[in-house]
């Protein structure tokens, strides 16, 4: 079974900071790797597929870079209505979702 | 446009049986992707599984297997316990993928349908 793991679990940060957000997979998963975000009493919102491609509709201060192994989601300046939950997932034959990372305020 | 609608929020007992539906619309049921995903309250996001409609070709994550079943019709899935836990009280979100490929990411979801198990 291939394992996401996301780290910060929790991230402290304030408008206008470029913030990023890392996503490791146990086994190497080429570019099979998505981002979604989850506001509070809200459904998961997808941002980013094939591990950079955006979403129609997400703005383009959110970017995702990575293959393999490793993989990154970048806000490059912090909005409000970004303070959310970030959840990675990869999806080739198979669903596993990382376990999340909170931004919130600094 | 693609509309995900889920039945509504249901209380059970341990032991009893249950089965939530997801309807979808504006789009070819059968040609796509379903899933379900779970979230336990404050907690983050879990695969169960899902499934293609059109032939009911379906997979489940391992932590999944032989607790729940996923099934299909023309225009619905479904997910489906025979005797539920406490711990199956969560969030239910059934989510339908991009493509008919075998990429199961999710650009559409449900509104989610609350399952609560209580004694």
């Amino acid at each position: 079974d291939i394992q996401m793991t996301q780290s910060p679990s929790t991230l402290s940060a304030s408008v206008g900071d470029r913030v990023t957000i890392t996503c490791r997979a146990s086994q190497t998963i080429s570019t099979s790797l998505a981002w979604y975000q989850q506001k509070p009493g809200k459904v998961p919102s997808l941002l980013i597929y094939r591990a950079s491609t955006l979403q129609s509709g997400v703005p383009s201060r959110f970017s995702g870079r990575g293959s393999g192994t490793e993989f990154t989601l970048t806000i490059s300046s912090l909005q409000p209505e970004d303070f959310a939950t970030y959840y990675c997932q990869y999806y080739n034959n198979g669903g596993a979702f990382g376990q999340g990372t909170t931004v919130d305020f600094k | 446009d693609v509309q995900l609608v889920q039945s509504g929020a249901e209380v059970k007992k341990p032991g009893e049986s249950l089965r939530i539906s997801c309807k979808g619309s504006g789009y070819k049921f059968t040609n796509y992707w379903v899933a379900w995903v779970r979230q336990k309250p404050g907690k983050g996001l879990e695969w169960v599984g899902v499934i293609y409609p059109d032939d009911s070709d379906r997979r489940y994550s391992p932590s999944f297997q032989g607790r729940v079943t996923i099934s299909a019709d023309k225009s619905n899935a479904y997910l489906q316990w025979n005797s539920l836990r406490a711990s199956d009280s969560a969030i239910y979100y059934c989510a339908r993928t991009l493509s008919s490929s075998w990429s199961w990411f999710f650009p559409f979801w449900g509104q989610g349908t609350l399952v609560s198990v209580s004694p």
